[in-house]
C-alpha cells in the first residue's frame, strides 16, 4: 500500500526464538498501530504509538513489545515467539485519532513452529 | 468493552443484487464507525468513514448507515458486481484510540 510498508511479508519461526517486524511509513503521520488477524476474531489491536517513543497497550499486548525510534518506523517484537502468535499481523497508520486517513500495510504472515 | 458484531458470517448473491451487510456494537459511546474492504491476501482499504453525528454517507454504490442508539450499522451495496466480492468489515472508533473491529462478512457475487 502506497505509504506503508511491512517487513517481512511471510515468515517461518521456531517456538522460542525472538522475531521482530518491520512496519515503514513516509506519510510522516503521527500515530502508528499494530495488529494482529486471527479466524473468527477480526483485527485485534497488540499496541499503537502516538508519537516517537510514546506508546501504549492494545487489547492483545501480552509476549509483544514495541518501539519507535523515529517517525517512519514502528517495530513489533515478540521476545520468545510461541504458536500462539502463529497470525496475520498489520500494521496501520493514521493522522488523527478519530479514523481519518486510516492506512493498512498488506501484512506479515507469521507462522511459529 | 466494546463488542462488535458482524452478520452474517458470509454471503453469496448473484450478479446485479442489492444487498445489505450487517454491523452490531454494544456501546453506544463511539466517535466514528468505518467501513472496511479486505481482499484475499492484501491489507483493509477504508470504504466509508461515519461520524458519530451523522446518519449515514455515500460513495458509489456504497451506503452505510449508522443508528447509535440502537447500536447497528448497516453497508448497502447496489448492483452488486463480481468485483465487489471481499471480506468486509466494519470497525467502532471509541475513546482512548481504541479501534474495534467485527470478524468481517466475506461477500461472494456471482456472475
Amino acid at each position: 500500500d502506497a505509504g506503508i510498508t511491512q517487513s517481512p511479508r511471510h515468515k517461518v519461526t521456531e517456538t522460542g526464538t525472538p522475531v521482530t517486524l518491520r512496519c515503514h511509513q513516509t506519510e510522516n503521520h503521527r500515530y502508528m498501530y499494530w495488529y494482529r488477524q486471527d479466524p473468527g476474531h477480526g483485527l485485534r489491536l497488540i499496541h499503537y504509538s502516538y508519537g516517537v517513543k510514546d506508546t501504549d497497550k492494545g487489547e492483545v499486548s501480552d509476549g509483544y513489545s514495541v518501539s519507535r525510534s523515529k517517525t517512519e518506523d514502528f517495530l513489533l517484537t515478540l521476545e520468545s515467539a510461541t504458536s500462539s502468535q502463529t497470525s496475520v499481523y498489520f500494521c496501520a497508520i493514521s493522522s488523527d485519532r478519530d479514523g481519518f486517513g486510516y492506512t493498512f500495510g498488506s501484512g506479515t504472515r507469521l507462522t511459529v513452529v | 468493552k466494546q463488542e462488535v458484531t458482524q452478520i452474517p458470517a458470509a454471503l453469496s448473491v448473484p450478479e446485479g443484487e442489492n444487498l445489505v451487510l450487517n454491523c452490531s456494537f454494544t456501546d453506544s459511546a463511539i466517535y466514528n464507525l468505518q467501513w472496511f474492504r479486505q481482499d484475499p491476501g492484501k491489507g483493509l482499504t477504508s470504504l466509508l468513514l461515519i461520524q458519530s453525528s451523522q446518519r449515514e454517507q455515500t460513495s458509489g454504490r456504497l451506503n452505510a448507515s449508522l443508528d447509535k442508539s440502537s447500536g447497528r450499522s448497516t453497508l448497502y451495496i447496489a448492483a452488486s458486481q463480481p468485483g465487489d466480492s471481499a471480506t468486509y468489515l466494519c470497525a467502532i472508533i471509541g475513546g482512548g484510540n481504541d479501534m474495534r473491529f467485527g470478524a468481517g462478512t466475506r461477500l461472494t457475487v456471482k456472475p
